[in-house]
């Protein structure tokens, strides 16, 4: 069965440097998602993309972070200049999303990587 | 705006049922998803009802939806073990693949 991926697994960094995160969607889909996980907290949606732009964002979702799908599989987020309260689990998910129903729109989620900044 | 409560924590016996609730605000919601996380594990998505239905069941798993008081509810059947994660509801509001919503997620523990 196709599943989200989503690399490293676990990623630590020192506060102030930049890291990316990796996510393959599932490979038809369409729509894609970065959510994030607070250690004890509830799992907030940062921001979609479709169709190479951005179509939804949360306001967490500030200048520091951006998205981008390099090539035909990857998607990305790129977070500058980290601050030590990114710390989190990021989930990357994706849906197919055409035909609104309600197979097409539901989120599959990757594995998700830890993101620890020191 | 969207905000989705459930309660933080549930403790059942082995082979008894579990019933998980979960109230949203937006009523605007078009589908109500169940998410289950195992420890260290990412989301994996149990079921969801359309919010024009009441019911829906699937194998183990019964989710109910009271649209007018915004209530939603997993009951699973025969618990075991392996059920032991957090469970997550999320609501999705109308738009073609828009955002989730999820719930404080709540933590079940099955005892023997």
């Amino acid at each position: 069965e196709p599943e989200v991926t989503q690399t490293p697994s676990h990623q630590v960094t020192q506060m102030g440097q930049e890291v990316i995160l990796r996510c393959v969607p599932i490979s038809n889909h369409l729509y894609f998602y970065w959510y994030r996980q607070i250690l004890g907290q509830k799992v907030e949606f940062l921001v979609s993309f479709y169709n190479n732009e951005i179509s939804e964002k949360s306001e967490i979702f500030d200048d520091q972070f951006s998205v981008e799908r390099p090539d035909g599989s990857n998607f990305t987020l790129k977070i500058r200049s980290t601050k030590l309260e990114d710390s989190a689990m990021y989930f990357c998910a994706s849906c197919f999303g055409l035909a609104g129903s309600a197979s097409t729109d539901t989120q599959y989620f990757g594995p998700g990587t830890r993101l620890t900044v020191l | 705006g969207e905000d989705v409560e459930q309660s933080l924590f549930l403790s059942v016996r082995e082979g008894d049922s579990s019933v998980i609730n979960c109230t949203y605000t937006d009523s605007s919601s078009t589908y109500l998803y169940w998410y289950k996380q195992e420890p260290g594990a990412g989301l994996q998505l149990l079921t969801y009802i359309f919010s024009n239905m009441d019911m829906k069941q699937d194998q183990r798993l019964t989710v109910l939806l009271n649209k007018k008081d915004k209530h939603l509810s997993l009951r699973i059947a025969d618990t075991q073990t392996g059920d032991s994660a957090i469970y997550f509801c999320a609501e999705k509001v109308a738009g073609t693949a828009s955002k989730l919503t999820f719930g404080t997620g709540t933590r079940l523990q099955v005892t023997l």
